[in-house]
């Protein structure tokens, strides 16, 4: 079964605009972890973002946010004043206590950041 | 800086072939990870090491084999390549624990003829 699925294949936004990228997971362990990836086409792999299952506030990193909605089991990135440069593909990840703390990721969203 | 080296950036293989993917991380990492990364279906995890010798199956291991002999060395093999296997290899490492991040090698690019 899915564990991360992330349904919006691709989006496009206008620069500055905000954009809310969608994650949302499956487990029945109370201690998890949820990050956040981007890959540009260079194709490194980014770390944005981390929000623990147990944490009573969303994660901020600078432009970066995460709208965690623990009952609903989503973990949305949101993304502030777009700019060019977030154009990329960008990876919702979970790592679990039960799973061995494996690290599984969903499918992934392109962004384009329309100028 | 961490680093995640991977012994190839481009490969290409016969069919049939035996094929060794290496992966170095220089950070004493006791995660490492394989992926491959094929367009819409994103990064699928085929094995997973969380100490020497000792590994885990991912959610794609049918066809794969892993050697772990030392804690900095994560090999992924391809008994018998097919061409189904043609894809993008990712090597990642990490710390244990569930908030630590993983960081990634420069991926392998693999065909399969």
């Amino acid at each position: 079964a899915q564990k991360i699925t992330q349904t919006q294949p691709g989006m496009f936004v206008q620069e500055k605009e905000a954009v809310t990228l969608d994650c949302t997971y499956d487990t029945s362990d109370p201690s998890y972890g949820l990050f956040w990836y981007k890959q540009p086409s260079s194709g490194e792999m980014i770390f944005l973002i981390y929000q623990g299952s147990y944490d009573q506030q969303n994660a901020t990193e600078g432009r970066y946010s995460l709208n965690f909605q623990k009952a609903r089991k989503s973990a949305n990135l949101v993304i502030s004043a777009s700019q060019l440069g977030d154009s990329a593909m960008y990876f919702c990840a979970m790592r679990e206590v039960q799973g061995a703390q494996k690290l599984v990721f969903g499918q992934g969203t392109r962004l384009t950041i329309n100028p | 800086d961490v680093k995640v080296t991977q012994s190839s950036r481009y490969l290409v293989k016969r069919t049939g072939e035996k094929v060794f993917l290496e992966c170095v991380q220089d950070m004493d990492h006791e995660n490492m990870f394989w992926y491959r990364q094929d367009p819409g279906l994103g990064l699928r995890l085929i094995y997973f090491s969380y100490d020497v010798k000792m590994k885990e199956k991912g959610d794609i291991p049918e066809g794969y084999s892993v050697s772990r002999e030392k804690k900095e060395r994560f090999s992924l093999i391809l008994e018998s390549a097919s061409t189904n296997q043609t894809s993008m290899y990712l090597c990642a490492s990490s710390l244990g624990g569930l908030d630590t991040e993983a960081f990634f090698g420069q991926g392998t690019r693999l065909t399969v003829v």
